[in-house]
């Protein structure tokens, strides 16, 4: 596709269960983000991944937290044993260039709700 | 620890007035983008400044970088509907790939 494209786009869980989102990035791009986002607020970091290089997991917020990325292309977040604090709006981000200038590409989200 | 801090937090106004937001930090930015929000989409780049000083305009938006790379405002002349959004900031430091983030600009124009 054209664009980033993120599924699903609305997950309802029950407390305790464990759930993948799933983000295609535009084809060619290097660099990939995850970001959280809770209620209409700013961006946090989760973790980022650039080419074959080792990812900056220095935003997960617990070892509950945990992404990965086939073929530099598909990246997937896991969430175990998801907490009620969970529940946010989770973005997946793809840029062509690591530069400060670099334009980020966002998908349209997955909205989680942890019941 | 780089911060970005954007205000108001939160503005709704008539259709037709001006605005301005802003995003201040005590850190110096290589480059600081301009990103619009609407509900159920991710944000959309409105645009980069990186010289100290520069003026950038995007039909009724004006976005100025501070002279010392420290801050920036979005000005909007006469406000439309669809200018409704979350509005936020976001600053890089030099070559590090890390965007730092405002935490946004609600802004609602009622017609």
């Amino acid at each position: 596709g054209a664009g980033v494209s993120q599924s699903p786009s609305n997950k309802v869980t029950e407390k305790g269960k464990d759930v993948e989102l799933r983000c295609d990035p535009i084809s060619g791009h290097t660099a990939l983000y995850w970001y959280r986002q809770s209620l209409g607020q700013g961006l946090e970091f989760l973790i980022y991944f650039q080419g074959n290089s080792a990812p900056d997991k220095s935003g997960l917020p617990s070892d509950r937290f945990s992404a990965e990325r086939t073929g530099g292309s598909v990246s997937t977040l896991t969430i175990q044993r998801t907490q009620q604090e969970d529940s946010a709006v989770y973005l997946c981000a793809s840029s062509y260039t690591v530069s400060y200038t670099g334009e980020l590409f966002f998908g349209e989200g997955s909205r989680l709700t942890v019941l | 620890t780089q911060l970005l801090e954007q205000s108001p937090q939160f503005l709704s106004i008539q259709e037709g007035e001006n605005l301005t937001v802003y995003c201040n930090s005590s850190s110096v930015f290589s480059s600081l983008q301009w990103y619009r929000q609407e509900p159920g989409e991710g944000p959309v780049l409105l645009v980069t400044v990186v010289t100290g000083g520069e003026v950038k305009k995007l039909k009724r938006l004006t976005f100025q970088f501070g002279d010392a790379r420290k801050d920036s405002s979005l000005h909007i002349t006469a406000a439309q509907p669809g200018d409704t959004g979350l509005y936020l900031c976001a600053g890089a430091a030099d070559s590090n790939y890390q965007l730092i983030w405002g935490a946004g600009t609600k802004l609602i124009i009622k017609p």
